[in-house]
């Protein structure tokens, strides 16, 4: 079936470090692909997408390449703040798009 | 516009008693879904509705729950008779079908059954 797997949290990192959490996915169509952010004691929200392989989705620093042949997305940043500590979750749509699923989520902790 | 807006943000009830959590989707989406969020089985969809009519109900964990949507504005998920384990945060979400296919998710609410 479709489902999205995440590395498991949490990761600890100082600030200005390089991070990654690792997303790989398995779907039986051609999937939309999501990062979302949970800060503490709210809802998610958007933080990118890609809808189509080799599409990079990009925003506040953050970067994920959909990669059909390895079938990831994997979330990157450059330089780490501590305002990024947060929940981060992989997330795939169908095409029809009535339908999500979310990993599991990867605390993020960033030390000053 | 105001986004999804869920009510209330935190709510505290005993064993037994029945809760209504109450969402307002984004004028205009045409998708409404319900979520269960906790630490041991992460983000859980109960169930969604398309155009007010329930599509998928797979998710809701047994009859205790239900689901409804009477208008284009307004859902409720309701737990009858509540359970300590029930205890988790309550998300709802929306979208518009067809566009972006992006999910906007309420604040959430926090049931505790004690």
């Amino acid at each position: 079936g479709d489902s999205v797997t995440q590395m498991e949290g949490p990761v600890t990192l100082s600030e200005e470090a390089f991070l990654t959490i690792n997303c790989t996915y398995t779907a039986t169509g051609y999937p939309s692909l999501f990062w979302y952010v949970q800060y503490p004691g709210e809802g998610l929200q958007l933080l990118l997408k890609a809808t189509k392989a080799d599409d990079k989705g990009s925003n506040k620093g953050f970067e994920a390449t959909y990669r059909k042949e390895t079938t990831s997305f994997h979330l990157e940043k450059g330089s780490v703040q501590v305002s990024d500590s947060a929940v981060y979750f992989c997330a795939l749509s169908l095409y029809n798009f009535n339908k999500f699923y979310f990993g599991s989520g990867t605390k993020l902790n960033v030390k000053p | 516009d105001a986004g999804v807006i869920q009510s209330p943000r935190h709510e505290v009830t005993e064993m037994g008693q029945e809760v209504t959590l109450r969402c307002k989707p984004i004028s205009g989406h045409d998708y409404l879904f319900w979520y269960r969020q906790t630490m041991m089985r992460g983000l859980e969809l109960l169930i969604y509705f398309n155009n007010n009519v329930p599509i998928d109900d797979s998710g809701m964990p047994e009859d205790r729950f239900s689901a409804k949507m009477p208008n284009a504005s307004f859902s409720t998920l309701k737990i009858q008779p509540s359970e300590p384990r029930d205890s988790a945060v309550y998300f709802c979400a929306s979208i518009q079908g067809q566009a972006q296919n992006i999910q906007y998710f309420g604040a959430g609410t926090r049931l505790s059954v004690l």
